[in-house]
């Protein structure tokens, strides 16, 4: 079963430029969850998601940040007219929908370094 | 509302000594805590995970933490420390378990000298 799966790894843009970061979560997995993880600073939630639905988006900026997880593909983090701000790893996690909250776990991606110059 | 603390940034250890990190936790429920650990450029891997069960936890690796209520804590232990742990460790807490935002502490960069 393969794991959370995040591409780009890297990703490099200018300044006003967008960014697309997708996170496609283990099988059978349907929550997906944003975290984003700024220099010598720990994780930060951005926000959770499942089929079609945003369900906690409490950290997201209020601004040029989008996310979404369609019925169909990965989830898509997208980031408009990027700053240098903005430049941080974005990690991806999924966590299973049935059974026992205690016996759930999220599952993190290795996570998109985004460089923005 | 959740928070965490994990003081300090660093933590060195001779290998085989004991490890200790630490982090407490602020929670207006009883909350779910989360042990993860960060090699360089990967993801997060679970090391343990408290959810009102016991409250000694072991998990992977030979690790282990106590959750302590009247502490609000929640510290990492392992008797002996291997080259292997080296890495960043964070501690995380949840209101609803798995399926609801995780709150972080800033971690911990564990090193292990030879």
């Amino acid at each position: 079963n393969a794991g959370v799966m995040q591409n780009p790894r890297h990703l490099v843009r200018r300044r006003g430029q967008e960014a697309r970061l997708r996170c496609s979560p283990m099988k059978g997995h349907s929550h997906v969850y944003w975290y984003r993880q700024l220099p010598e600073e720990g994780l930060k939630f951005m926000v959770y998601l499942q089929k079609e639905n945003i369900i906690d988006e409490s950290g997201m900026p209020k601004e040029r940040f989008s996310a979404e997880f369609p019925k169909e593909g990965p989830s898509i983090l997208r980031i408009q007219q990027v700053v240098r701000g903005d430049s941080a790893a974005y990690f991806c996690a999924s966590s299973l929908t049935v059974g026992s909250w205690d016996d759930n776990e999220q599952f993190f991606g290795p996570g998109t370094r985004l460089t923005v110059l | 509302a959740q928070s965490v603390t994990q003081l300090g940034s660093h933590v060195s250890v001779s290998e085989g000594a004991l490890v200790l990190l630490r982090c407490n936790y602020s929670s207006s429920v009883p909350p779910y805590l989360f042990w993860y650990v960060q090699y360089p450029n990967q993801g997060l891997q679970l090391l343990l995970k408290y959810t009102s069960a016991a409250t000694l936890v072991k998990g992977i690796n030979g690790f282990e933490a106590e959750f302590k209520k009247s502490e609000t804590s929640f510290h990492l232990t392992k008797p002996s420390a291997h080259m292997s742990d080296a890495a960043e460790y964070f501690c995380a807490v949840s209101l609803l378990g798995a399926n609801s935002k995780l709150t972080f502490g800033k971690g911990i960069t564990l090193s292990v000298r030879p």
